[in-house]
């Protein structure tokens, strides 16, 4: 069965900080790959999304985030992050043929203003 | 053009209860997911259907839980007796029809289940 980590649950920076989340997933087929935020009291939000082609994707709020096949990795980034920015942020990946998605534990990122 | 819906939010049931999730699609979708969040854990997949069929129930227990997407109406996850485990946060998600597999899920806002 594939699974999905997520190597921090939480994470605590200052604004304008730099953000990396890593998530790996043990998956050898072929994979679709999806960041979901939520913010507090709020319903999942897609980030951004991987099908195909280039493999680094860039999403809304200014976030991106690369696919890096042989390492089975999907980590996303934020140069500059904003006060705005917490939340919790969940990957989740997809066979490319199925249907249902695979979640991270999610990491909860606070960021003091 | 609204989002995915559920209801009810917030929903206390007493052990031995049943209870009814709601889940009404976006529109256009024709395909619904059903994802339990249990406290400080990720989403797990648990039901997977389309109009009058259920298409993956892998993730779903045995016993108890059900599921249905009628022709006409919601979407329902319905839990019969409760207990204290099923305590959760049950999310809903649509999308639409397939095209090769490429369809990506919109979220509900979630129902969170509390079983005193």
């Amino acid at each position: 069965a594939q699974s999905v980590s997520q190597h921090n649950h939480h994470v605590i920076l200052s604004e304008a900080a730099s953000l990396e989340l890593g998530c790996n997933y043990s998956y050898g087929g072929t994979v679709n790959l999806f960041w979901y935020v939520q913010y507090p009291g709020q319903h999942l939000q897609l980030l951004l999304k991987y099908f195909s082609g280039d493999p680094l994707v860039k999403g809304i709020k200014g976030f991106e985030a690369e696919f890096i096949k042989s390492k089975f990795s999907f980590n996303l980034r934020k140069p500059s992050v904003q006060w705005s920015d917490t939340a919790e942020y969940f990957c989740a990946v997809k066979k490319a043929a199925g249907n249902k998605l695979t979640f991270g534990g999610g990491t909860r990122v606070l960021v003091k203003p | 053009n609204a989002g995915v819906m559920q209801n009810p939010r917030h929903l206390v049931r007493r052990r031995g209860q049943e209870a009814r999730l709601r889940c009404s699609p976006m529109k256009g979708h024709s395909h619904v997911y059903w994802y339990r969040q249990l406290p400080e854990e990720g989403l797990k997949f648990m039901v997977y259907l389309q109009k009058e069929n259920i298409i993956d129930e892998s993730g779903m227990p045995k016993e108890r839980f059900s599921a249905e997407f009628p022709k006409e109406g919601p979407s329902i996850l319905r839990i019969q007796q409760v207990v204290r485990g099923d305590s959760a946060a049950y999310f809903c998600a649509s999308s639409p029809p397939l095209l090769a597999g490429v369809a990506e899920q919109y979220f509900g806002p979630g129902t969170r289940l509390t079983v005193t």
